[in-house]
């Protein structure tokens, strides 16, 4: 079974600055996809970023980017220039190309932005 | 295009009941998926509806079932309600093309508490 690891319950950063969120997974499989989702405080949860596992670059959205490495099985997020607004629970997803829409959650990282 | 909603935001229901949650996908959208969130477990699935059709199911006892209509619109049913049941329920519905995963969207989610 594909696990989901977030090593880092809780950051903070610095306005302005730049955070790395961990984290890890487990399988076997060589199609599948990951995510990082937000969720803010009383809000609902929202797409950040997505990376294919078949594409070697590493996915950007703006502000946000990951270091997508496939041998280690490692997927972090990079969130450049912080903001307040970015404060927020960041979930790492897994889902399995072949059994689609399973989605499999990490426990999640509170990140805090101070300003 | 609206975004995914959820009917009733809140509920609270004593131990015994049964309760029934709504979720309308974004318009196009012919995939529900629903999860479980509480502090302790985090985020679980519960089952994946597509097409009127249940297609994935996780790991949750037969008290919770689900139902999609031929609109996409979706379901879900608690029934002898534990306190271990209270839990935020989030709703995320896809495009699911069928060739792959599709990003899942989520709904605000229904605040559920059980006493």
């Amino acid at each position: 079974a594909q696990t989901v690891t977030q090593s880092q319950p809780e950051m903070s950063v610095q306005e302005a600055e730049t955070v790395t969120l961990s984290c890890t997974y487990d399988t076997s499989e060589s199609n599948y996809y990951l995510f990082w989702y937000k969720q803010p405080p009383s809000r609902q949860m929202i797409l950040v970023i997505r990376q294919e596992a078949y594409k070697q670059q590493n996915a950007t959205e703006n502000r946000f980017s990951v270091n997508f490495q496939k041998a280690a099985k490692s997927f972090s997020l990079k969130i450049s220039d912080s903001q307040l607004g970015d404060t927020a629970m960041y979930f790492c997803a897994f889902m399995s190309g072949y059994n689609n829409n399973d989605m499999r959650f990490g426990a999640g990282t509170r990140l805090t932005v101070k300003p | 295009k609206a975004g995914v909603t959820q009917t009733p935001r809140y509920l609270i229901k004593t131990r015994g009941q049964q309760v029934t949650l709504s979720c309308s996908p974004i318009s196009g959208h012919r995939s529900v998926s629903w999860y479980q969130q509480t502090p302790g477990q985090g985020l679980q699935f519960l089952f994946e509806y597509f097409s009127e059709t249940q297609r994935n199911k996780g790991n949750f006892p037969g008290r919770f079932s689900g139902r999609q209509f031929s609109n996409s619109r979706s379901e879900m049913n608690v029934s002898t309600l534990e306190l271990g049941d209270s839990a935020l329920y989030l709703c995320a519905s896809s495009f699911s093309s069928g060739r792959g995963t599709d990003t899942q969207y989520f709904g605000p989610g229904t605040r559920l508490t059980v006493l």
